[in-house]
Parts: C-alpha cells; sequence; structure tokens
C-alpha cells in the first residue's frame, strides 16, 4: 500500500543552523502538506503546496520557513535559521488524486523529530 | 477561526467494553472530518473519513457519525482490546483555498486487559 515517507526520523541541530526536512508524498496525491506538533500539543497546519506553489499557510509559516518540490517525488520543509521553539515533531501528509473531488482524506507520514539546542 | 474540542480528555476502560469518543467543531464551512489514531511517538493513522454529506461511517469495530448543523461527531469502538490504547484525534477539512485539515487535542485512551 502507498505510504508517506519522511526523513531523516530524528534530526538534531544546533539554534541558528539551518535544516531540511524531506518527505515523499503519494504519488499520485495533488496536494501536500506540512504540519508540526509541538510536545504535548495539538498538530498544528503549517503549509499547504498545490500546483508547485503555496495555496494557504498559517501564521506559524514566516519568513524563515520555506518549501520546494525540487523534483517530481520529494517535498521539503526548509528552515532558515532555527530557535528553541521549532523543536517539535513535523509531519508532512499528502491527499487528492486526479479526479478527486474537492474533499480527499489525507494520508500522513511517520514524522521527523526536530530537537533544536 | 475554526476551533476543535475533544472530550473526554483520557478515558480508561476495561478490555470489551464499548466507548464513545467526542469531538465538536465551531465553523461548519468543512469539506469532510477526520478520525486519526497515534501513538506515543508516532505518526497520524487515518482511521475513517466522513463527508460533510454523510451522517456515518463505519470500519470494523469503529462507527464515526457527524452532524455538521451542530458541529459535533462521535467515534464509537465497539469491544474495545488493549491493542486500541493510543491517543485519537479528530481533525476536520476546511474549506480554503489549500484545505487545511484542523486537530483537536485528542483522546487519550487506555485500555486495560
Amino acid at each position: 500500500e502507498p505510504e508517506v515517507t519522511q526523513t531523516p526520523s530524528h534530526q538534531v541541530t544546533q539554534m541558528g543552523q539551518e535544516v531540511i526536512l524531506r518527505c515523499v508524498p503519494i504519488s499520485n496525491h495533488l496536494y501536500f502538506y506540512w504540519y508540526r506538533q509541538i510536545l504535548g500539543q495539538k498538530v498544528e497546519f503549517l503549509v499547504s503546496f498545490y500546483n508547485n506553489e503555496i495555496s494557504e499557510k498559517s501564521e506559524i509559516f514566516d519568513d524563515q520557513f520555506s518549501v520546494e518540490r525540487p523534483d517530481g517525488s520529494n517535498f521539503t520543509l526548509k528552515i532558515r535559521s532555527t530557535k528553541l521553539e521549532d523543536s517539535a515533531m513535523y509531519f508532512c501528509a499528502s491527499g487528492g488524486a486526479p479526479g478527486h473531488r474537492l474533499s480527499y482524506e489525507q494520508y500522513f507520514g511517520p514524522g521527523t523529530r526536530l530537537t533544536v539546542t | 477561526k475554526q476551533e476543535v474540542t475533544q472530550i473526554p480528555a483520557a478515558l480508561s476502560v476495561p478490555e470489551g467494553e464499548n466507548l464513545v469518543l467526542n469531538c465538536s467543531f465551531t465553523d461548519s464551512a468543512i469539506y469532510n472530518l477526520q478520525w486519526f489514531r497515534q501513538d506515543p511517538g508516532k505518526g497520524l493513522t487515518s482511521l475513517l473519513l466522513i463527508q460533510s454529506s454523510q451522517r456515518e461511517q463505519t470500519s470494523g469495530r469503529l462507527n464515526a457519525s457527524l452532524d455538521k448543523s451542530s458541529g459535533r461527531s462521535t467515534l464509537y469502538i465497539a469491544a474495545s482490546q488493549p491493542g486500541d490504547s493510543a491517543t485519537y484525534l479528530c481533525a476536520v477539512q476546511q474549506e480554503t483555498s489549500g484545505s487545511r485539515l484542523t486537530f483537536g487535542e485528542g483522546t487519550q485512551l487506555t485500555v486495560n486487559p
């Protein structure tokens, strides 16, 4: 069964460093997402991506964040200068196949645990 | 702004019991509602998706209902098992350009043998 994959599973970085989190969405999906979950808190939406551009972003997704789909399979989240408060589990999700309606199931990857020290 | 609330925050039941988890949301402009399961330190596993036009959806021992006009959903788990122990999250897909999911805080379920 197709699944969303994410690498690495755990990333430790120092404050101020740049990190890139990688995701491979399900191959025929059209919409891609990043969410995060700070320990003990709700899962929060960061950004959605469709047709090679951002379709929606939250107030969390400020100028230090960027997303890219560099080729036909990968979807990345870059944090330019990490802060302590960026420590969280980051989830990639995908959904919406060709011919879909507006409503579709989102499938989540296993997450990348980011620890900023 | 959409707010999703789940009650109770935690639930502990003996094996074999039937149970109900509750989810409420404030904005009815949704495409659908999804229930997820999250094991400690793990990702989200989709359990059920209910379209906004549907009232109910079933998968095995799970049954989810949706009352869009009142902003409520329930997840019914029949004959609970220790392997059902996990955190259950509900999320609504907004009628926005990016179709974001807005999540509740989750219900932490423990099923005791």
